[in-house]
């Protein structure tokens, strides 16, 4: 069965870049039955979804990270990554890594089967 | 931009009982926009319980479905188990974008 790993430091100084990684096994992120996304969630909070690349590398971004944000995916490396810029303590978060299961038939979005595979999550701070 | 407001914050039952919880979109749920249930408990990542408004995800019991349409959507659970009691999220899905509702905290009573 599909499994996702997040990885990256857990501790990002102000003003810097957060990066993290999330390693597919199990299955291949060259598929076009999937998003992979990142959502992430502040301490005590609901979750916030970050945005989702598709394997040719289609990128979707929630509007209010668009200008900070990069999601890129290493196909070699069945990877994708998330760069987050000018990184501020807003961004303290736990970092979950997702699989959205999709249709698109021609060549169009067709339906959405939700993110049914979720990694463990990691937790990164944004601190001096 | 579509905002989910989930009520009631926290709802308070006892095992054996009917749950109902409420998901209420900004916008009316039009075609190719779809509405997903997931179950939070502490420390763990989310799990997907419903996706496209009612239907189950893998390995979920039958005590726990969904339903609506237009703005208003909820998650039912027919009979609250131990394990149900968690915190419950709604997420749509439309034109590329995501959001989530706040969350219904499911606690016992």
């Amino acid at each position: 069965q599909v499994q996702l790993q997040e990885s990256g430091p857990g501790l990002v100084k102000p003003s810097e870049t957060l990066s993290l990684t999330c390693t597919v096994s199990g299955g291949s992120v060259n598929n076009n039955a999937f998003y992979w996304g990142w959502i992430r969630q502040a301490p005590g909070k609901g979750l916030e979804w970050v945005g989702s690349i598709f394997y040719n590398g289609s990128t979707y971004y929630n509007p209010s990270l668009k200008s900070r944000l990069t999601i890129s995916v290493e196909t070699s490396k069945n990877e994708f990554s998330l760069n987050l810029s000018s990184a501020t303590a807003a961004d303290t978060a736990v970092y979950y890594c997702v699989r959205e299961g999709i249709l698109i038939a021609f060549g169009e979005f067709e339906y959405y089967y939700g993110m049914d595979v979720w990694g463990q999550g990691t937790t990164v701070s944004v601190s001096s | 931009e579509i905002v989910l407001t989930q009520s009631p914050g926290t709802l308070s039952l006892s095992p054996g009982e009917r749950a109902t919880l409420s998901c209420r979109t900004s916008q009316s749920v039009i075609t190719k926009t779809y509405i997903s249930w997931y179950q939070q408990k502490p420390g763990q990542a989310p799990r997907l319980l419903i996706y496209n408004g009612f239907n189950r995800a893998t390995g979920i019991p039958d005590r726990f479905s969904g339903s609506g349409s237009g703005t208003d959507f909820s998650l039912t659970i027919s009979s609250l188990e131990p394990e149900d009691f968690a915190v419950y999220f709604c997420q749509q899905f439309g034109t590329s974008l995501v959001t989530f509702g706040q969350g219904t905290k499911l606690e016992i009573k």
